[in-house]
């Protein structure tokens, strides 16, 4: 069962409007949240991060929105820019009897078109 | 150089040969993990080590897989007798882990591609 879920497999915006991508969650123990953006035959990048005690985080261009009793995160990239053409993947963290493991979802391709 | 390193970067087998995949993690890091990365899939969890031993090994799929860490650096991803199924590209990532100065993101390897034919 996917405890991470993205549930749109592609997304296609146009340069400097917003990108929204979004992802649900369904282990209400997953305390920390991760964006990653991974571009062809690279490893995945780490893009933002936020807790579950907080509700946004922001950073340039990117701000992750937190809704705990939803259970859901949304990534905001404004103004989206060609550059920003990658797969994102959301990923999820709890502390499990040490583990500190990252569980991820299947990823949405983002193209933002000149 | 500075960040995580994999090799080989490709590597073609045939079915029921055996495999070792290498990760060289950031140094310092004390978190290292293994993920398998399946087209139009995101990364799934193979094993976490936490200096030299294996903290959770609950993603590895069966025991034809096998990782160590002996040395608490450079670990070996090994995969006996592989199969088809196995083709996938497998990621390395590292981590300073938890704590109250960080916040525990995993830097990841560019991955070994690997082809069972």
């Amino acid at each position: 069962d996917q405890q991470v879920k993205q549930n749109s497999p592609s997304l296609s915006v146009q340069e400097g409007r917003i990108s929204i991508l979004n992802c649900d969650y369904t282990n209400s123990m997953f305390d920390y949240f991760l964006w990653y953006k991974k571009y062809p035959a690279e490893g995945p990048t780490f893009l933002i991060s936020i807790s579950s005690i907080k509700d946004k985080n922001e950073d340039g261009r990117f701000t992750v929105f937190l809704n705990k009793s939803a259970k859901h995160l949304s990534l905001h990239i404004v103004p989206s820019q060609p550059g920003d053409s990658a797969v994102y993947f959301c990923a999820a963290s709890a502390e499990w009897g040490g583990s500190e493991k990252l569980v991820f979802g299947k990823g949405t391709k983002l193209t933002v078109n000149p | 150089g500075a960040g995580v390193s994999q090799t080989p970067s490709n590597k073609v087998t045939e079915k029921g040969k055996y495999v070792e995949l290498r990760c060289d993690p950031i140094s310092g890091h004390t978190a290292l993990y293994w993920y398998r990365q399946s087209l139009g899939q995101g990364p799934e969890f193979l094993i976490y080590f936490q200096g030299t031993g294996a903290a959770d090994d609950s993603g590895l799929p069966n025991d034809r897989f096998f990782a160590v860490r002996p040395e608490g650096s450079v670990s070996t991803l090994k995969i006996q007798r592989t199969e088809r199924g196995d083709s996938a590209v497998y990621l390395c990532a590292s981590s300073l882990g938890r704590g109250p100065s960080n916040t525990g993101e995993l830097f990841f390897g560019e991955g070994s591609r690997l082809t069972v034919l």
